[in-house]
C-alpha cells in the first residue's frame, strides 16, 4: 500500500523548478504532502482532498489526479529553504490512517 | 500552543534492555499515531488510536512491541527485549479527525540499541 515516489533525490540551484511525483497502486481518498528538514520532524504542507483538484502554498503547490491515483508535488523559482525530504502520505478513506512513501530528497544550492 | 511532545529525545540502550518512549498529544486531538523512520523503510506506521482504543498495529513489527493509551493525553511505546535492528528515529503524531487530519509530529525518539 506504500505510495511511490519519484524522483528518489533531486539537486537544483535556486530559482530552478522541480516536479515530485507520488502514485499509488489504490484508489485514494486524499494525498497529504509534508516536508522533513535533517533533523527535524516531518511538517504538514498541504491536503487534497477532490480529483483534479490543486492547491497553492507560496510557490509550492500540488495537483491530484483521481482517475490516475497519483499526485505532484511543484516547486517553482526554489530557494535555498526548500532543501529538505518530502514525503507524500495517502489515505484510502477517510477512516484509514496515513501511509507515506519513502520520501524526495531535494537539495537546492546556491 | 504546545505541541506533540515526546521523550526522551535520545535513548542509547544496550540489547536486551526494555526502551519506552513517552508522548503526549496535543489536548484536543482524537487521533494518535506512531510512527518509525529509518533509512532504509522510510516512515512506517507502527499503531494508530482513534479517541484511546487501538485501531491498527499490524505495523507493530513483532511481539516485543507494545503500546498504550491510558488517556487523551498520553501515550507509550515499549520495546521489550530491544535488539539492535530496532534503532531508529520514532515519531509520533496527533490528528483530529474533525478537521483537515493534518498530522502534528513531536521532534522523535532517536533510539540506538547497540
Amino acid at each position: 500500500q506504500q505510495p511511490v515516489q519519484s524522483p528518489q533525490a533531486v539537486i537544483l540551484r535556486e530559482g530552478e523548478d522541480a516536479v515530485i511525483n507520488c502514485s499509488s497502486s489504490k484508489a485514494l481518498y486524499s494525498v497529504h504532502w509534508y516536508r522533513q528538514k535533517h533533523g527535524e520532524a516531518p511538517v504538514f504542507l498541504m491536503i487534497l482532498l477532490k480529483g483534479g483538484e490543486q492547491k497553492g502554498h507560496d510557490k509550492i503547490s500540488a495537483s491530484f489526479n483521481e482517475k490516475k491515483q497519483q499526485s505532484s508535488l511543484y516547486l517553482t523559482a526554489s530557494q535555498l529553504s526548500y532543501s529538505g525530504t518530502y514525503f507524500c502520505g495517502t489515505e484510502i478513506s477517510g477512516n484509514t490512517p496515513l501511509v507515506f512513501g519513502k520520501g524526495t530528497r531535494l537539495s537546492v544550492i546556491a | 500552543d504546545a505541541g506533540v511532545i515526546q521523550s526522551p529525545r535520545h535513548e542509547v540502550t544496550e540489547m536486551g534492555q526494555e526502551v519506552t518512549l513517552r508522548c503526549k498529544p496535543i489536548s484536543g486531538h482524537n487521533s494518535l499515531f506512531w510512527y518509525r523512520q529509518t533509512m532504509m523503510r522510510g516512515l512506517e506506521l507502527l499503531i494508530y488510536f482513534n479517541n484511546n482504543v487501538p485501531i491498527d498495529d499490524s505495523g507493530m513489527p513483532e511481539d516485543r512491541f507494545s503500546a498504550k493509551m491510558p488517556n487523551a493525553s498520553f501515550s507509550t511505546l515499549k520495546i521489550q527485549p530491544s535488539e539492535p535492528r530496532d534503532s531508529a528515529v520514532y515519531f509520533c503524531a496527533s490528528s483530529s479527525r474533525t478537521r483537515s487530519g493534518e498530522l502534528f509530529f513531536g521532534e522523535g525518539s532517536r533510539l540506538t540499541v547497540l
